[in-house]
């Protein structure tokens, strides 16, 4: 069971912007930085966001991370289909072990 | 460019064992902590295990403790997974993946997976 929670599913239109949230507490996300996974389907996830706001190159603008307190969000703006995936939240506990979301499906409507 | 290329997974027997192996490329394999990650059919992430870039430090998580044992052999830019007396619910995908450094830990590359699949 992981203790860091995340909405199920979420959906847009084309175009829309969606935003995951990743709730979790003082000892793991209120003291630790938060990284943002996404899975397209059938594949090895894939880092989106590090250090709760940072890219990676290569990654567009429209994938953006924040964090206040014990949770975290990821937005996504100019929904694309091929944004339909799974995307994890991960960070990592006072007993230096990670920890990863539950995980939320992004459906583009 | 970095590859990391997982291999061993299979099908074994309640109790039974099995060794995973993650060969890497592209980047300076002992200079990096290096973990490994499960994904049960149809579920989310879970944080196996991770090793230091020399091997001297390891953490696992509760769940395989004392059944699992990661190790490493830098001269052959290898990541290894021991599993003993398995589960069904060890069921999974295995991914392994560089753990990086910046502000905090992030895995920062990720292997293709391999299954291990437990049943009788």
């Amino acid at each position: 069971q992981s203790v860091l929670t995340q909405p199920p599913s979420v959906s847009a239109a084309p175009g829309q912007k969606v935003t995951i949230s990743c709730s979790g507490s003082s000892s793991n996300i209120g003291n630790n930085y938060v990284s943002w996974y996404q899975q397209l389907p059938g594949t090895a996830p894939k880092l989106l966001i590090y250090d709760n706001n940072k890219r990676p190159s290569g990654i567009p603008d429209r994938f953006s991370g924040s964090k206040s307190g014990t949770s975290a969000t990821l937005g996504i703006t100019g929904l694309q289909t091929g944004d339909e995936a799974d995307y994890y939240c991960g960070t990592w506990d006072s007993s230096l072990s990670a920890l990863f979301g539950t995980g939320t499906k992004v459906t583009v409507l | 460019q970095v590859q990391l290329v997982e291999s061993g997974g299979g099908l074994v027997k309640p109790g039974g064992s099995l060794r995973l192996s993650c060969a890497a490329s592209g980047f300076t394999f002992s200079d990096y902590y290096m973990s490994w990650i499960r994904q049960a059919p149809g579920k989310g992430l879970e944080w196996v295990s991770y090793i230091s870039s020399s091997g001297s430090t390891i953490y696992y998580a509760d769940s395989v403790k004392g059944r699992f044992t990661i190790s490493r052999d830098n001269a052959k830019n290898s990541l290894y997974l021991q599993m003993n007396s398995l589960r069904a619910e060890d069921t999974a995908v295995y991914y392994c993946a560089r753990v990086q450094l910046s502000e905090g830990y992030y895995f920062d590359y990720w292997g293709q997976g391999t299954l291990v699949t437990v049943s009788s």
